[in-house]
């Protein structure tokens, strides 16, 4: 059963850069598409962008310009960088894996709270 | 970017009733869209994939139906562990995006 894990700081000031990243047991990155998705306290969700296997990325333009997802098949690892973070910026991170080559998604992790706060 | 608006924003029903959860796109999204359950504290679910396909474990008595800008997702008759949050989801074109979300509550 393929089990994905978020890890990183729970607080972040502003202007400063979110890090977060999830670990992947049981199974590989190889062959999947891998994402990045959150959801501020109460409300719904947004797809913030994913990583291919192979490093091939693509992101929410919307975040475009601070976003940078990256991908460690060594470690069985992505991760997720969000510069020049505001309050607008706190949620909850979920990192998922793809269904096959499709853009939904079939395994999601627990899911980590990060506060952008002084 | 597609909008997913879905309908209606909370629905109060007793278990053994039938559920109907609408998800309307702002432009076509073929049969590219997905449904997820969110319990409180959980991370979504996949429940339905490309309109009609049930995911891996999920019960018979959810369905998907629609195409092109109309959806519906149907609990044929609703089960305890059922109340929650659904949302549709479309992959028609990026950026992904989600609806803001049905409440399903117990009436």
């Amino acid at each position: 059963q393929v089990q994905l894990q978020e890890s990183g700081p729970g607080l972040v000031k502003p202007s400063e850069t979110l890090s977060l990243t999830c670990s992947v047991s049981g199974g590989s990155l190889s062959g999947y598409y891998w994402s990045w998705i959150r959801q501020p306290p109460g409300k719904g969700l947004e797809w913030i962008g994913y990583v291919y296997y192979t490093g091939i990325t693509n992101y929410n333009p919307s975040l475009k310009s601070r976003v940078t997802i990256s991908a460690d098949t060594s470690k069985n690892q992505f991760s997720l960088e969000l510069t020049s973070v505001t309050s607008a910026d706190t949620a909850v991170y979920y990192c998922a894996r793809h269904l096959r080559d499709k853009g939904h998604f079939e395994y999601w992790g627990q899911g980590t709270l990060v506060t952008v706060s002084s | 970017e597609i909008v997913l608006t879905q309908s209606p924003a909370t629905l109060s029903l007793s278990p053994g009733e039938r559920a109907t959860l609408s998800c309307r796109a702002s432009q076509s999204v073929s049969s590219y869209l997905a449904w997820y359950q969110q319990k409180p504290g959980q991370a979504p679910r996949l429940l339905i994939y490309d309109v009609s396909t049930r995911a891996t474990g999920i019960p018979g008595r959810f369905s998907g139906s629609g195409s092109g800008t109309d959806f519906t997702l149907t609990i044929s008759s609703l089960e305890p562990e059922d109340f929650a949050v659904y949302y549709c989801q479309q992959r028609s074109a990026w950026p992904y995006t989600f609806g803001q979300g049905t409440k399903l509550e117990i009436k």
